[in-house]
């Protein structure tokens, strides 16, 4: 069966710092990979999507960007972190994009 | 873009009573997926919906993809403790995007 992983599960990071959070899916080949950024009792906002190594779409222009080094790794990266970054953020996967989404467990970012 | 409106955006149910929220549309999805959402986890699929009409269950969850193809209901029978949570809808429009609507937080009753 198919599982996806995200690490760190929390993480806390000063003003400036630099960010990578790392998403693995493991018993699927060629997914579609997404992340996600969740405020506290809101919704869900698509970050980006990537549909093959190497090949990345962003939704929303903004401080973060993703990179997808290998079929199952989807990266999200920013250099400087802004207040603003904070935020639940979810990484999920899906067989096709018109298929259902899989969703991780999530990393609570949150910028002091 | 497209937006999901869902409702309510919250309520109160006692364990034992039957609950229903909804998600509304001005345009044409091609499938509909509802999760669930617990305290600082992912979401979570319970019944994703692909024909007009279609209407699936899932234990004491039902839904349904409206004829329309505007909406969708999603009934929860006879709930427990457990159902607790925050409910999305979801759905896929031509372009195979994924637009989520807002989200049902369900809470117990005091």
């Amino acid at each position: 069966s198919q599982t996806i992983h995200q690490w760190p599960a929390t993480l806390v990071q000063p003003v400036g710092s630099p960010l990578s959070l790392e998403c693995t899916v493991e018993g699927t080949s060629n997914p579609n990979l997404y992340w996600y950024r969740q405020a506290a009792g809101r919704g869900l906002q698509l970050l980006f999507y990537s549909v093959g190594i190497g090949q990345i779409s962003s939704e929303v222009p903004q401080n973060l960007s993703a990179s997808r080094p290998q079929d199952r790794q989807f990266i999200l990266s920013s250099k400087k972190l802004l207040l603003s970054d904070s935020g639940f953020y979810l990484c999920a996967w899906s067989t096709h994009s018109n298929q259902p989404q899989h969703f991780g467990d999530g990393t609570r970012l949150s910028i002091l | 873009g497209q937006q999901l409106n869902q409702s309510p955006q919250s309520m109160f149910i006692q364990e034992g009573e039957d609950v229903s929220m909804n998600c509304t549309s001005s345009s044409i999805f091609n499938t509909w997926l509802w999760y669930k959402q617990d305290p600082g986890e992912g979401p979570v699929l319970l019944i994703a919906l692909y024909k007009a009409g279609e209407l699936t269950s899932n234990g004491r969850l039902t839904a349904q993809f409206g004829i329309t193809r505007k909406d969708s209901f999603l009934n929860i029978s006879a709930s427990i403790p457990s159902d607790v949570g925050i409910y999305f809808c979801a759905g896929h429009n031509a372009g195979n995007m994924l637009t989520f609507g807002g989200g049902t937080r369900l809470m117990v009753k005091p």
